[in-house]
């Protein structure tokens, strides 16, 4: 698959704890966009990384960070769990980072906190 | 504050019939504005977006500033269109995509 891959598919953890997830880009692609999906909020613009270097962000929580390393995948850190950070986890790459690079998405990653 | 709203949760229309998917946003400025579609066990992918003035499968949207919507049409709907669409706007051309709630359009036979 040359596509955007998310790793894991699914994460079950309890509250206090930790996670990482990752996300390989297209081949090519340099920027890597990071969104969350909850229930009552829809998707949410997290941080993106151009080249190794974050370029946006969003409303991303002090708990969660996320980097992207010199073979351009990317992580992100999730700390100190929350049942309100159940959600589904989406990454995205495009090849630049101009607005008319499409972003294209990975499955996402379905993480539940009990 | 900059958002996107799309007030259908569901719309279910009869193959053939004319689909209007509603979207409106706040953004003070010149708005980038997107749709997004997912097909059923598919990945979110780009359906298009406003700058391109293009159609695709069909469907066209138009930005009207003054009523702030860009609502997406197709005059004939197909049960392949079935599948969740999201409205998207990228206020100042930053990147950062601000997501409608999404309409799921359920095209009937």
């Amino acid at each position: 698959d040359s596509g955007v891959t998310q790793t894991p598919k699914h994460l079950i953890t309890a509250t206090g704890q930790r996670v990482t997830l990752r996300c390989s880009p297209r081949s090519g692609d340099l920027s890597v966009y990071w969104y969350q999906q909850s229930l009552d909020q829809g998707l949410q613009f997290l941080i993106q990384y151009y080249n190794g270097e974050e370029r946006a962000k969003g409303n991303i929580l002090e708990r969660f960070s996320a980097q992207q390393f010199p073979d351009l995948h990317s992580e992100l850190n999730l700390s100190s769990l929350e049942l309100g950070d159940s959600a589904l986890y989406f990454c995205a790459s495009s090849p630049g980072q101009d607005l008319y690079n499409e972003q294209f998405f990975g499955p996402g990653t379905r993480l539940t906190v009990l | 504050a900059q958002r996107v709203t799309q007030p259908e949760k569901l719309l279910s229309v009869f193959k053939g019939a004319p689909v209007e998917l509603k979207c409106n946003y706040s953004y003070s400025g010149s708005p980038e504005l997107f749709w997004y579609v997912q097909y059923s066990r598919q990945r979110l992918q780009l359906l298009l977006r406003h700058i391109s003035r293009e159609s695709i499968k069909g469907f066209t949207a138009d930005l009207n500033k003054g009523e702030t919507s860009f609502h997406l049409k197709k005059p004939f709907a197909q049960e392949e269109d079935s599948a969740m669409y999201y409205c998207a706007l990228d206020p100042g051309a930053t990147n950062k995509l601000i997501f409608g709630t999404g309409t799921l359009l359920a095209v009937q036979p």
